[in-house]
């Protein structure tokens, strides 16, 4: 399986921009880099995906590497809402017998001081 | 408002029985997946289906069984078969999971107790 290493914890300060890394050295060429976080006791929520460049939506962007082997998560301003587990997951193409899978990872934990 | 919903938020039951968790879906999405989620631990897939009658095993389905009789409809029964079923248990559901690019849209989750 395609694995991702992501720090296990990172701290921001409110309203300054943070960057949440992700290490993917395993990508294959048509494996996409899935973003997904999940508020404290509540289910995870979509958050971001890219397969080369980079994206921008209305909650973060992606830059991705251009050897894609990693890939980081920029939230411009951080709230105390943003507060959560962020997960970094490789969308397989080739899912053999767990097809359609997302894979977690452990995730990074951000904490937001106010 | 579309979205998942599950049902209850907070279950408890003693051990050896047999319990079922509620999942619905008003997406009209295609594909369903049931995760479980331990104490500081990432997600993993029980069971998943991409559509109305059929269903395939996750990564740790041992002790679960699930039914796909409704689009909108996929619950997961935890057996006593479960050795250790006290958990965080997540529903998703996605449009269809032959995009790569599908995303996955989470319930709140129920978190069941097992005393």
């Amino acid at each position: 399986d395609a694995k991702t290493t992501q720090p296990n914890s990172m701290e921001s300060n409110e309203e300054e921009p943070v960057h949440l890394p992700c290490n993917h050295s395993t990508i294959s060429g048509t494996d996409y880099i899935h973003w997904y976080r999940q508020l404290p006791s509540q289910g995870p929520e979509y958050v971001i995906h890219g397969l080369t460049s980079n994206v921008n939506n209305r909650m973060a962007s992606l830059a991705i590497a251009e050897d894609r082997k990693s890939s980081t998560l920029i939230l411009h301003r951080a709230t105390l809402r943003d507060a959560a587990v962020y997960y970094c997951i490789l969308r397989l193409m080739n899912y053999g017998g767990s097809q359609g899978n997302l894979i977690f990872g452990k995730g990074t934990k951000l904490s937001v001081k106010p | 408002d579309g979205g998942i919903t599950q049902s209850p938020k907070y279950l408890f039951r003693k051990e050896g029985q047999n319990v079922t968790l509620s999942c619905e879906q008003n997406l009209n999405h295609d594909a369903m997946y049931w995760y479980r989620q331990d104490p500081g631990q990432g997600l993993r897939l029980i069971y998943y289906s991409q559509i109305v009658n059929d269903f395939q095993k996750g990564d740790i389905a041992e002790g679960y069984s699930v039914s796909r009789e409704k689009k909108e409809s996929f619950p997961l029964t935890v057996t006593s078969a479960q050795k250790n079923p006290t958990a965080f248990y997540l529903c998703a559901s996605s449009v269809g999971i032959a995009d790569i690019t599908d995303t996955q849209y989470f319930g709140p989750g129920t978190r069941l107790t097992v005393l």
